[in-house]
């Protein structure tokens, strides 16, 4: 069955200290995506990347960068310099081919920077 | 800039009186999402539209239904709210086609429900 494990349920950690979020996934599918979002106060969500199983490269985006290995399962996202902007709720998500466009979501891991 | 937008920001009502909530949108795609979010828990798809074929979840209650008249809006309708439909409710959009399963979601800043 697929599923999506965010075993972190809250990180604190103190501005400019680099963190790193946990998503562990599984699925049966040889063809899936995973999706980070972020959920700040306000309430939106804001899609921050998109990788699919056949890319295992790893991205980079100024201070953010997902580390995708398939080996482990594991789609971890790594804050660097973190900054109080960044506090927010961080959603791991998987989309497995043919699934109708349902994303099965991690519970969500509540980071908070404090300045 | 391309968007979707959620009205009313923030909705009470009274219980057992019907609400609906609206999305519309200008990225022009062709699914359409209405998810409800309590506190502290993970989005919850309620049901979806590919074009106007409407998807509703297996354990989606009765008491919510959904219209889309056209491509750029959809509404959630609540026909007798209870208590325990009080919760963050989010639409989003993304690109549909055959294979399209991976185009991201986006949403709209959501409508938090109260219920007296």
């Amino acid at each position: 069955a697929q599923k999506v494990t965010q075993a972190q349920t809250e990180i604190s950690v103190v501005e400019k200290e680099d963190v790193t979020l946990d998503c562990v996934y599984e699925t049966r599918d040889t063809t899936y995506y995973l999706f980070w979002y972020k959920q700040p106060p306000s309430g939106e969500l804001v899609f921050l990347i998109r990788r699919n199983s056949f890319d295992e490269q790893n991205e980079i985006s100024g201070r953010y960068s997902w580390n995708f290995q398939k080996s482990t399962s594991s789609f971890n996202f790594t804050i660097t310099a973190s900054q109080v902007v960044d506090s927010a709720v961080y959603f791991c998500a998987l989309s497995e081919e043919g699934s109708n466009y349902q994303l099965i979501w991690g519970a969500g891991t509540k980071l908070i920077i404090k300045p | 800039d391309a968007m979707v937008i959620q009205n009313p920001r923030y909705q009470v009502t009274q219980f057992g009186k019907p609400v609906t909530l609206s999305c519309s949108q200008t990225l022009n795609h062709n699914v359409m999402y209405w998810y409800q979010q309590k506190s502290s828990q993970a989005p919850k798809l309620l049901f979806h539209y590919y074009d106007k074929d409407f998807n509703n979840e297996a354990d989606t209650p009765d008491n919510f239904q959904s219209r889309r008249p056209n491509t750029s809006f959809c509404f959630l309708d609540i026909r007798s709210p209870g208590l325990g439909d009080a919760a963050m409710y989010l639409c989003a959009t993304s690109r549909g086609g055959v294979g399209q399963n991976y185009q991201p979601q986006h949403f709209g800043d959501g409508t938090r429900l109260s219920i007296l």
